[in-house]
């Protein structure tokens, strides 16, 4: 059975930083894009960063180029997202998601407040 | 970036009765590789997004045949024969054909 399994979000103040992660189990993990996908309050699903499978690629949002990272741990099944410089419209329920979302994470969430 | 605009954004229904959602891309979603990138997404209240159909037409494992998606190029549509109560929730298209990905601002389907 494939699952997802996201952690790391928490409450931060304006300009924080926090480490997003997505432990994989089910599938052969080496072999997907992975994606993040979004939700803030109130709004509709946002698309924030993919990676190729060897990592060798990655893809982002224009609202989050330069402020996140997404990376992966292949021999660990993992996937991480680095979000710094951290912004009030940057809450949301953060979902980590398989190729094109055939598989969703059950999300984490993070707050970003003073 | 590719702009996909849903219709309506809000679809009261009737149980039993069939509905439509309207997917609209600002450019071709035709991809260099012949296939076209388009998904449909339902959330339920409280639950994570659930894919229903991929590259256009085609209706992921577990999906009732009551869904069905078509259309090409541009335009593309949802389709719901029968509605129950189970499908209440958001739906969203999503093209993955252009970087970045988008998806629709979401249509939100309620029983009358």
């Amino acid at each position: 059975e494939v699952q997802l399994v996201e952690s790391g979000g928490d409450l931060v103040q304006p300009g924080g930083s926090l480490r997003l992660s997505c432990a994989a189990s089910g599938f052969t993990f080496s072999t997907y894009y992975m994606s993040w996908v979004r939700r803030a309050p109130g709004k509709g699903l946002e698309w924030v960063a993919t990676i190729k499978q060897d990592g060798s690629e990655k893809y982002y949002v224009d609202s989050v180029k330069g402020r996140f990272t997404i990376s992966r741990d292949n021999a660990k099944n993992s996937l991480d997202l680095q979000v710094n410089s951290l912004r009030a419209e940057d809450t949301a329920v953060y979902y980590c998601a398989r190729h094109t979302g055939d598989y969703w994470g059950q999300g984490t969430l993070v707050t970003v407040s003073s | 970036d590719v702009v996909m605009t849903q219709s309506p954004l809000s679809l009261p229904v009737t149980l039993g009765q069939p509905a439509s959602i309207s997917c609209r891309s600002s450019q071709s979603l035709v991809h260099s590789d012949g296939n076209t990138y388009l998904n449909w997404f339902q959330q339920r209240p409280g639950q994570s997004p659930r894919r229903l159909i991929y590259k256009v037409s085609n209706r992921d494992s577990g999906v009732p045949d009551r869904f069905s998606g078509s259309g090409s190029g541009t335009d593309f549509t949802l389709k719901i024969s029968r509605v129950e109560a189970d499908d209440v929730g958001v739906y969203y298209c999503m093209q993955g054909t252009h970087w970045p990905w988008t998806f629709g601002q979401g249509t939100k389907v309620e029983i009358k």
